[in-house]
């Protein structure tokens, strides 16, 4: 089945050091997104990829960065966790830009920060 | 600025029919989604209006008055696997990466 994957699906890491997430999908699709959602509250944005072009959320934190090296995979780099940084970490893709109202979300990975 | 509000949370009874409401102030708009999420789980896609009117899909229905900016979606026959959390989402369509802004969600929660 076509499905959005991501690893690990728990991490917990230490106060400042980097954590890499990561995300796959062999849906084909162009737009992948990173969400953070923290309990109780709705996904929030971090940025998105329409290919190979990136959008930064204005208020998307500096230690927070991003890369796609091809269609399938998308990476989450936290260069310096906080304890604030915990939360649910979701990637998302939809199709086309067209399409960004449908959105096939991967099970998420829940980050800790000791 | 752009928001959505919708109840934070719901309480029905199985078999029930139960409606959440979307309310929003967007700069652009170009359709309103609901998302369905299970605790500890992914935000699923249940529906997307572009235009005026209902949607239906099974037991899901969604139902969209852009003058109003007011949306909701309609559960009907409730069942216990329907508590969930129920986000509305609007598309932003300024940005031509196209991506959505969600409101805080509705918890709902189906009782016996």
């Amino acid at each position: 089945d076509a499905m959005v994957i991501q690893n690990p699906r728990y991490q917990v890491t230490q106060f400042g050091k980097p954590v890499t997430l990561s995300c796959s999908q062999t849906l084909n699709h162009n737009v992948m997104y990173w969400y953070q959602q923290k309990s109780s509250q709705a996904p929030k944005l971090l940025f998105h990829y329409y290919d190979k072009d990136f959008n930064n959320e204005a208020d998307t934190p500096d230690n927070f960065q991003s890369r796609r090296p091809n269609t399938s995979f998308c990476f989450l780099d936290i260069r310096s966790p906080g304890l604030g940084d915990a939360a649910m970490y979701l990637c998302a893709t939809s199709s086309r830009v067209i399409r960004s109202y449908e959105q096939y979300f991967g099970p998420g990975t829940r980050l800790t920060v000791t | 600025g752009q928001s959505l509000e919708q109840p934070s949370e719901v309480t029905a009874v199985e078999g029930a029919i139960v409606q959440i409401n979307c309310t929003y102030q967007t700069s652009g708009f170009y359709g309103l989604s609901w998302y369905q999420q299970h605790d500890g789980g992914a935000p699923t896609f249940l529906s997307y209006n572009a235009l005026d009117g209902l949607e239906e899909t099974g037991r899901f229905s969604s139902f969209l008055s852009r003058s109003d900016s007011y949306g909701y979606l309609l559960l009907q026959e409730l069942q216990m696997k329907d508590s969930a959390s129920y986000f509305c989402a609007v598309r932003d369509g300024e940005n031509q990466g196209g991506k959505l802004i969600f409101g805080q969600g509705t918890e709902l929660s189906v009782k016996p």
